[in-house]
């Protein structure tokens, strides 16, 4: 069982359009980071949230973290087929020298 | 400057051997993470290094060891090796290891083949 949930686990778009990924857990954690990872490399770390509420903007990537820090979403604007890979949520806990990985969004955006 | 380093990035083993993969982190991160990826299950922690001391670790069997030098550089050690154990090895550096600020950085991996 995920102790964090990703939503949705695949999702294929055209170039241009909005997307948003969840990430949910009934865990409560001390922050929340975003990853992407591509194909025969490691993940690349794109933001680390810590407070409840608290909203990040990265270019195009908007991030979000819940009021009760158990979740997060991660919106992507008029999406481009460089956006295209894995996104992975992970959550820290306590005194955060560990990650706990959700299972992961596979975004494919199309010319 | 140089990222994490992981070696060697491809390696097939058989069913019973062991294997060593080794992991330079980037120079002043002393803490060192190792995860284990695969289609199934993702990314799951395996353990951590800080200062050649393990701080943490994750619920896989004690078939599976890891090490960190006084240099920082850790290596994992796979003995008795399953098909189960085919994955993606990452490492991955972090400055103090607390990532409720900066995250990880993560080395390309090493992908074992186990047949």
């Amino acid at each position: 069982t995920q102790l964090l949930e990703q939503s949705p686990q695949f999702l294929s778009i055209q170039e241009g359009e909005n997307l948003t990924v969840y990430c949910n857990s009934s865990s409560v954690f001390s922050s929340l980071q975003w990853y992407r990872q591509e194909p025969g490399e490691g993940p690349v770390l794109l933001v680390t949230v810590v407070t409840g509420g608290e909203v990040k903007k990265l270019k195009r990537l908007t991030f979000q973290f819940g009021d009760a820090r158990k979740d997060s979403s991660l919106h992507i604007t008029a999406a481009q087929p460089g956006d295209t890979g894995l996104y992975l949520c992970a959550g820290a806990q306590n005194a955060g020298n560990m990650l706990t990985f959700g299972g992961g969004t596979r975004l494919m955006v199309k010319p | 400057k140089a990222g994490v380093t992981q070696t060697p990035r491809y390696l097939i083993k058989t069913r019973g051997q062991q294997v060593t993969l080794s992991c330079s982190p980037i120079s002043g991160h002393r803490s060192v993470s190792w995860y284990q990826q695969t289609p199934g299950q993702g990314l799951q922690f395996l353990f951590e290094y800080f200062s050649e001391t393990q701080r943490n670790k994750g619920n896989f069997p004690g078939r599976f060891s890891g090490r960190q030098f006084s240099n920082s550089r850790s290596e994992m050690n796979v003995s008795t090796l399953e098909l189960g154990d085919s994955a993606l090895y990452l490492c991955a550096s972090s400055f103090s290891g607390k990532l409720n600020r900066y995250g990880y950085t993560f080395g390309s991996g090493t992908r074992l083949t186990v047949v």
